[in-house]
């Protein structure tokens, strides 16, 4: 079965400090990438995501991921958090012709000290 | 605001009771689907709706859920015999190509 693995369940920064948040997902085909984050008593928002092209993506916010297909992986990064960069980080996963469903990872809690 | 809306937004319930919530997707998006979250975890799919049809079920959906979107628009989601495992964020999202969630109906079963 498809799975989705975030290797830091807590993160805690200072402001300024870079961020890089790992995902590794387990699919030998074509995949689609997603990244959510959900901000304290909101709901998930899209940050970024990867159908095809160039692997290094931009989000918003000043965030990036890199998919590295040899890899299985597509980490988060963040050269300088801010404070309001507090929430739960999601990586997501579907499968490109196969089905729409995603399937996420546990999620990472960042909280970034002012 | 043209996002996803879930109602309602919180539902308390005792178990053994039926409740149902509905999902009101972005007008232009043909796909909904609903997912399921619990604390420390992140959302697991339930089922996708393509306009009306249901295309695809988890094995997480028992046949005490049932979900619906008659007309390709709103859908519900309807729980019978609630039980306390089904407490849970029941999140909705839809999409064109990419899923937009709602803010979630958040379920206790006492």
């Amino acid at each position: 079965a498809q799975s989705v693995s975030q290797h830091n369940h807590h993160v805690i920064l200072s402001e300024a400090a870079s961020l890089e948040l790992g995902c590794n997902y387990s699919y030998g085909g074509t995949v689609n990438l997603f990244w959510y984050v959900q901000y304290p008593g909101q709901h998930l928002q899209l940050l970024l995501k990867y159908f095809s092209g160039d692997p290094l993506v931009k989000g918003i916010k000043g965030f990036e991921a890199e998919f590295i297909k040899s890899k299985f992986s597509f980490n988060l990064r963040k050269p300088s958090v801010q404070w309001s960069d507090t929430a739960e980080y999601f990586c997501a996963v579907n499968e490109r012709d196969s089905s729409y469903k995603l399937i996420f990872g546990s999620g990472t809690r960042l909280l970034v000290r002012p | 605001d043209t996002g996803v809306s879930q109602n309602p937004r919180h539902k308390i319930t005792k178990r053994g009771q039926n409740v149902t919530f509905r999902c009101d997707p972005i007008s232009e998006h043909n796909r909904l689907y609903w997912y399921r979250q619990t604390l420390g975890q992140g959302p697991e799919f339930l089922t996708y709706f393509q306009n009306e049809a249901q295309l695809e079920k988890s094995r997480l959906l028992s046949d005490r859920f049932s979900a619906e979107r008659p007309k390709g628009s709103f859908s519900t989601l309807e729980i019978q015999r609630t039980e306390q495992g089904d407490s849970a964020m029941y999140l909705c999202a839809s999409s064109r190509e990419t899923q937009y969630f709602g803010p979630g109906t958040r379920l206790l079963v006492l």
